[in-house]
């Protein structure tokens, strides 16, 4: 893998469906995983940053793993609600403050 | 605690005139990223600041450039302007890097005709 790529690029759920999303990146020099939530008119906005391999992390009905070893994550968003609806973008930090990002997926939650 | 801030936040140029954009960050943050992102190409690394110092810089020509001043103020100029300039620009601050949240401003929609 030479970038970073998220699958799928669009996803269209029902009010209450749980829903995961993909991020794979070359994981060579890295240092970090970032995932961001970015809402239309608005700031992205950070969930997490991993950094270990194993790393689990929770917010809410959010969560994400990381799997450095196979260079890929999971964020998982369990009873999706409209409000949920946005673009989330994984990141790869390497050298140390350099973010490269995804394509992101964008997630419409229908109520 | 005040977030990101960016000014201004729209501005058209002319092809061949240069621009300045300005990014103050969170009190505290002195690490300062800028981003590019264009339809179509998603969110592209411009350069890092910390401290004054530029530690990282993307691959973008030397029309791109930034500093960041004692405050940790950032400010990103981009001289004789393209077409393919127009862009929305985020500016991004964390306490430092790596491993951190980075904190994005509300960005700067640059059009250039």
């Amino acid at each position: 893998i030479l970038n970073v790529e998220q699958s799928p690029q669009s996803l269209h759920v029902q009010e209450g469906d749980s829903t995961n999303f993909t991020c794979s990146f070359p994981s060579s020099n890295f240092y970090a995983l970032h995932w961001y939530r970015w809402e239309t008119a608005k700031s992205p906005e950070a969930l997490f940053v991993m950094t270990l391999n194993g790393d689990e992390k929770k917010k809410g009905r959010i969560s994400a793993t990381l799997n450095t070893k196979e260079g890929y994550s999971y964020l998982y968003i369990k009873g999706s609600q409209p409000e949920d609806s946005a673009t989330y973008l994984c990141a790869e930090e390497t050298s140390g403050s350099r973010l490269t990002f995804g394509e992101g997926t964008q997630l419409t939650v229908n109520p | 605690k005040a977030g990101v801030t960016q000014t201004p936040r729209y501005l058209i140029k002319t092809r061949g005139q240069q621009v300045t954009l300005s990014c103050s960050p969170i009190s505290g943050h002195r690490s300062v990223s800028w981003y590019q992102q264009t339809p179509g190409q998603g969110l592209q690394f411009l350069f890092e600041y910390f401290s004054e110092t530029q530690r990282n810089k993307g691959n973008f020509p030397g029309r791109f450039s930034g500093r960041q001043f004692s405050n940790s103020r950032s400010e990103m100029n981009v001289s004789t302007l393209e077409l393919g300039d127009s862009a929305l620009y985020l500016c991004a601050s964390s306490v430092r890097a790596p491993f951190y949240e980075q904190y994005f401003g509300p960005g700067t929609r640059l059009t250039v005709t």
